[in-house]
């Protein structure tokens, strides 16, 4: 399985900035995908990665709200922008290899 | 939606067998059953996934019924550790548009003592 790292593991921000995260994973990989889980909840895809090409957004998510860059086939950072603390919540990073979805360990994000 | 049905929680002394049942009876032929579990505050971790065989890893044991309807994840000798959300899943292996995972609520399976 892939190896999967995350950036910043947690932080506290003020409403009305912006954070960016960064997913870094120890192979290529085609697909990558963000995912969101509101406290007490389940988790919600924000949009599929794929590099060469615009990520893809769920219904509900945009991208001037959560854009996203995927430069190469190791990488990809998702910015929370203009963040309310409607934003809080844990951001994690998934990637597709060997058939399967395997997981970073999340971003835990509080907006003050 | 999730495509999948479990029941809310389950509770298994430590040592026995914890049979973690799951209901997918709109599958469709070519969709494969996928079982993750996250422990508090980590990100999900791949379990075991399987088609209509029942298939076995070293964390688990997949139990498809003939009719691939329902399933029950098994882990054999519950530890404290084994203390999770369990998520059960059905997707496509590969090709096609259909990679994301849709997560349902899960199973909260505790461990006691």
């Amino acid at each position: 399985s892939a190896v999967i790292s995350q950036k910043p593991s947690r932080d506290i921000c003020q409403r009305g900035t912006s954070l960016t995260i960064q997913c870094q994973v120890d192979s290529q990989v085609t697909m990558m995908f963000w995912y969101r889980q509101q406290p007490g909840q389940s988790l919600t895809l924000i949009a599929t990665a794929n590099q060469g090409s615009e990520a893809t957004y769920e219904s509900g998510f945009v991208i001037d709200k959560f854009p996203i860059s995927r430069p190469n086939l190791t990488f990809s950072t998702l910015t929370v922008s203009n963040m309310s603390p409607e934003d809080s919540s844990i951001y994690l990073c998934s990637v597709e290899s060997a058939g399967g979805q395997f997981f970073g360990p999340g971003t835990r994000l509080t907006v003050l | 939606d999730a495509k999948t049905t479990q029941p809310p929680s389950m509770d298994c002394a430590e040592g026995r067998a914890a049979n973690l049942p799951c209901n997918h009876s709109t599958i469709s032929g070519n969709e494969y059953v996928y079982w993750y579990r996250q422990i508090h505050s980590q990100g999900p971790q791949y379990i075991i996934h399987g088609l209509k065989n029942n298939e076995t890893n070293e964390m688990a044991s997949l139990i498809i019924t003939e009719d691939r309807k329902s399933s029950t994840l098994i882990l054999p000798h519950a530890t404290l550790r084994d203390t999770a959300v369990y998520y059960c899943i059905v997707r496509l292996l590969s090709g096609g548009s259909n990679y994301k995972l849709t997560f349902g609520k899960g199973t909260l399976l505790t461990v006691n003592p």
